[in-house]
């Protein structure tokens, strides 16, 4: 089955710095790569998807590239802010017959901080 | 705006014993999951269910069942709690294309 790792465990940046993550998956089928934020004490909450249709989406601060020929995938936080302070999973999925995705593999999960 | 409540946050059991988590949703979505959460683990699904009464064995399925009877609810058994299974379980839901997948706030098991 797929699997999804993400290579930074921890990462440190000041504040108005950029954060990059990365990840890289397995399965050449995977085709919806999601990324979710976690606060502390609370569920995961998305934060910006891309599909393989695509190389670059930006929502406001935020840049997923993807590079399906590598198969990786990375999340980019620009002008960082210490609300930016979570853990961030990256995720992958097919997309099933029919046009539904199939079930999420995630990573392991990267603790961003952001210094002041 | 939806809500995925995770009944109870904390649950603390005995070892051997069978623990029910449950889960409701008002998003009126299709697809309901189960994933543990442990520490430097990521997230790894155990349950899924696609429509009422339907379940699909997720990586991690054996020591727990599942129960889809309704489409807004799901609810996970731990057949018999062991101590390296104290985790954060998290229950989600998305819709049949799964464009987005929304969370529970988890439940913390700990087993004594």
């Amino acid at each position: 089955g797929e699997k999804v790792e993400q290579h930074e465990s921890t990462l440190s940046v000041r504040e108005g710095d950029s954060a990059v993550i990365n990840c890289t998956y397995t399965d050449t089928a995977s085709s919806y790569f999601p990324w979710y934020k976690q606060e502390a004490g609370k569920g995961l909450h998305f934060v910006i998807d891309i599909r393989s249709n695509v190389d670059r989406k930006q929502s406001q601060r935020l840049i997923v590239l993807l590079d399906k020929k590598a198969k990786r995938f990375s999340l980019h936080i620009t002008a960082t802010q210490p609300e930016d302070s979570a853990i961030y999973f990256c995720a992958a999925s097919m997309r099933r017959s029919g046009g539904s995705n199939a079930k999420l593999t995630f990573g392991k999960g990267t603790k961003l901080s952001v210094k002041s | 705006g939806g809500i995925i409540t995770q009944t109870p946050k904390f649950l603390i059991g005995q070892e051997g014993q069978k623990l029910t988590l449950k889960c409701q949703q008002n998003f009126n979505h299709d697809t309901m999951y189960w994933y543990r959460q442990d520490s430097g683990k990521g997230l790894r699904l155990i349950y899924y269910s696609i429509t009422e009464n339907d379940l699909q064995k997720g990586d991690l399925s054996e020591g727990y069942d599942a129960s889809r009877e309704k489409k807004s609810s799901f609810s996970l058994t731990v057949t018999s709690a062991q101590k390296n299974e104290m985790a954060v379980f998290l229950c989600a839901s998305s819709t049949d294309r799964g464009r987005e997948v929304f969370f529970g706030k988890g439940t913390r098991l700990t087993v004594v």
